[in-house]
């Protein structure tokens, strides 16, 4: 079974500074898509980015930009540029490319603070 | 608004008592998923459609739970016998079929059940 881990529960950053948040997962599969959403307070969660396990390059969106390293299965989120709006959850999430079920396997999260 | 909606927001019921939430995804989603998140957690799968079949249940989905999504449109889950473990967020997502961006899901809102 493929499973996500996020080992830091919190994290905070000062407006304009750069975070990174990190992921790790385990899967037996070679193909598969890696996931950074975000769940703000109260609000609904909204993909941020998304990597595909056979590209060797890094996501970037805008922003927000990954650290994909398959052999480690790792997979961070860094966030430049802080903004207030950018405090929230943040889940990283795993999804296999085979099978008809396409569900998603979350790691337990990470609350970012943005201090101004 | 083309999002995917949930009702209602907020539930509280005593234990014991039977609850029904309601999932409309967006507008020719064909794909469904229910997920459960309790506090200070990430999403857990709970069931998948693919048009009005049910496809796959997760062993957390007891026999007291019930999902249903007729005509392939809006679904419904039913949680009988509430219990206090049953105090949750949960969350809809949808996704569209090919060539649609198949691996991304987009969530509702949630509900949040609260059994005293």
């Amino acid at each position: 079974a493929q499973t996500v881990t996020q080992s830091q529960p919190e994290m905070s950053v000062q407006e304009a500074e750069t975070v990174t948040l990190s992921c790790t997962y385990d899967t037996s599969e070679s193909d598969y898509y890696l996931f950074w959403y975000k769940q703000p307070p109260s609000r609904q969660m909204i993909l941020v980015i998304r990597q595909e396990a056979y590209k060797q390059q890094n996501a970037t969106e805008n922003r927000f930009s990954v650290n994909f390293q398959k052999a480690a299965k790792s997979f961070s989120l860094k966030i430049s540029d802080s903004q207030l709006g950018d405090a929230a959850m943040y889940f990283c999430a795993y999804r296999a490319t085979t099978g008809a079920n396409s569900k998603l396997t979350f790691g337990k999260g990470i609350t970012l603070s943005v201090r101004p | 608004d083309t999002g995917v909606s949930q009702d209602p927001r907020h539930k509280i019921t005593k234990r014991g008592q039977n609850v029904t939430f309601r999932c409309d995804p967006i507008s020719e989603h064909n794909r469904l998923y229910w997920y459960r998140q309790t506090l200070g957690q990430g999403p857990e799968f709970l069931t998948y459609f693919q048009n009005e079949a049910q496809l796959e249940k997760s062993r957390l989905l007891s026999d007291r739970f019930s999902a249903e999504r007729p005509k392939g449109s809006f679904s419904t889950l039913e949680i009988q016998r509430t219990e206090q473990g049953d105090s949750a967020m949960y969350l809809c997502a949808s996704s569209p079929p090919p060539p649609g961006v198949v691996y991304e899901q987009y969530f509702g809102p949630g509900t949040r059940l609260t059994v005293t």
